[in-house]
């Protein structure tokens, strides 16, 4: 498996408080991704990053922002959880952009929002 | 905007049985990866198919990608209880230049 780790791996939060999600990466790729997945949608972009300080919005970006300081984090930060943000998110990384390349993802994170 | 569907969305056979997901675009797709999510993992990429009729093959799988370049199927021949998992059809192409996930088939294989 490629070096993708995300933390935590499972949280439970009330709604209207703040919630960050990190991804860490040791593949050196410049391409990082969030997504979201829920049964009957599969796996949704939220935002992805190109470089550092580099991100763009994905499908699904509203109540989401996120920061990429160093190659290697990506941070998702849920500036105030509703109940409609409790999903499965998933950290990828592709070496390059594009629709040709591979995306290799992290463990997921299971996040609950009473 | 575009959009990637699968069908069906859940399928269960007994083991040794056939196994067959399609993947259908609205528009038409430049590439189309294959994902298989075992239960409680991640994505885990399979494969790529980028030209038009294209047929690749892994094993007992088989991936076709369609003429028109708007629909694609993964195959499973003699399904075994390793098959288990959901499977993603990724498609590219459109406006964003992102790939677009399908909805996924969760296939169940019984012994």
């Amino acid at each position: 498996d490629a070096g993708i780790t995300q933390s935590p791996r499972h949280k439970v939060t009330e709604t209207g408080t703040p919630v960050t999600l990190r991804c860490h990466q040791t593949e050196n790729h410049r391409y990082m991704y969030w997504y979201r997945q829920d049964p009957g949608h599969g796996l949704r972009l939220i935002h992805y990053s190109y470089g550092v300080k580099d991100t763009d919005k994905g499908e699904v970006s509203d109540g989401y922002s996120v920061s990429r300081s160093k190659t290697e984090d990506f941070l998702l930060t849920l500036e105030s959880a509703t109940s409609s943000q409790t999903s499965v998110y998933f950290c990828a990384i592709s070496e390059s952009g594009g629709t040709y390349n591979e995306q290799f993802f992290g463990p997921g994170t299971r996040l609950t929002v009473l | 905007g575009q959009q990637v569907m699968q069908i069906p969305q859940y399928q269960h056979v007994q083991e040794g049985e056939d196994f067959t997901t399609y993947c259908n675009s609205s528009t038409t797709l430049s590439n189309i990866q294959w994902y298989k999510q075992r239960p409680g993992g991640h994505p885990v990429f399979l494969i790529q198919l980028v030209k038009s009729g294209e047929v690749k093959k892994q094993k007992r799988l088989t991936f076709q990608f369609g003429e028109a370049k708007k629909n694609s199927s993964l195959h499973i021949t003699a399904t075994q209880t390793t098959d288990v998992g959901t499977y993603f059809c990724a498609g590219g192409g459109g406006a964003t230049n992102k790939l677009i996930f399908g909805t996924g088939t969760l296939l169940a294989v019984q012994p």
